[in-house]
């Protein structure tokens, strides 16, 4: 079964900083999604990444699928305390979806 | 333009009761989903429809779980004789033909 590994575990960082997220996959990826959630809600669908080297933006969130690597990434760029959460990788293909553990972030002022 | 919606959000129920979930999916959505995510860890995949087929479930799915959609359009998912490790966060999710997965906002079970 394939497994889901996210680097850090947790992430602390001051408004305006930068930051990175990894999702490293036992197996080949097909298909990677990343989602958002606060505690205790539903996931919000971040992005989808089908293709290796694909590369997806939106509003300062951008993410990429280095498909030999069998890893993706997720960048922040100049974090704002909108963008605190957990950050949820998911892989598979049309059925069934499996997650990482999340890493979780919070924005300092 | 509605989200997967589920109900109730919270339950608390004791040891040994039944328990069903409702989920409505997004209305155009053929795939239905369900999943439990326990404090910690990401969410752990049940079972998934396809209109009103339910064509995979997963080892987690123990014979106390069953889950349903009758017409193909909203679900439930009922749990018998419930247990303490049964309290989790059950989330449901919807697609049309796969991919990608909308969210509800989930069902919190505390069983006491």
């Amino acid at each position: 079964s394939q497994e889901l590994e996210q680097s850090p575990q947790s992430l602390i960082v001051q408004e305006g900083k930068n930051l990175t997220i990894n999702c490293t996959s036992s197996k080949t990826l097909y298909g990677l999604y990343w989602y958002k959630q606060k505690y205790g809600e539903g996931l919000i669908f971040l992005m989808m990444l089908q293709k290796g080297g694909e590369e997806k933006s939106h509003e300062k969130i951008t993410a990429k699928l280095d498909e030999k690597k069998q890893q993706s990434s997720l960048h922040i760029t100049a974090s704002q305390p909108s963008h605190a959460g957990i950050y949820l990788c998911g892989a598979g293909g049309g059925n069934k979806l499996t997650f990482g553990t999340g890493t979780q972030l919070k924005v300092e002022l | 333009d509605t989200g997967v919606s589920q109900n109730p959000r919270h339950k608390i129920t004791k040891r040994g009761q039944n328990v069903t979930f409702r989920c409505d999916p997004i209305s155009e959505h053929n795939r239905l989903y369900w999943y439990r995510q326990t404090l910690g860890q990401g969410p752990e995949f049940l079972t998934y429809f396809q209109n009103e087929a339910q064509l995979e479930k997963s080892r987690l799915l123990s014979d106390r779980f069953s889950a349903e959609r009758p017409k193909g359009s909203f679900s439930t998912l009922e749990i018998q004789r419930t247990e303490q490790g049964d309290s989790a966060m059950y989330l449901c999710a919807s697609s049309y033909s796969g991919t990608p997965q909308f969210f509800g906002p989930g069902t919190r079970l505390t069983v006491l």
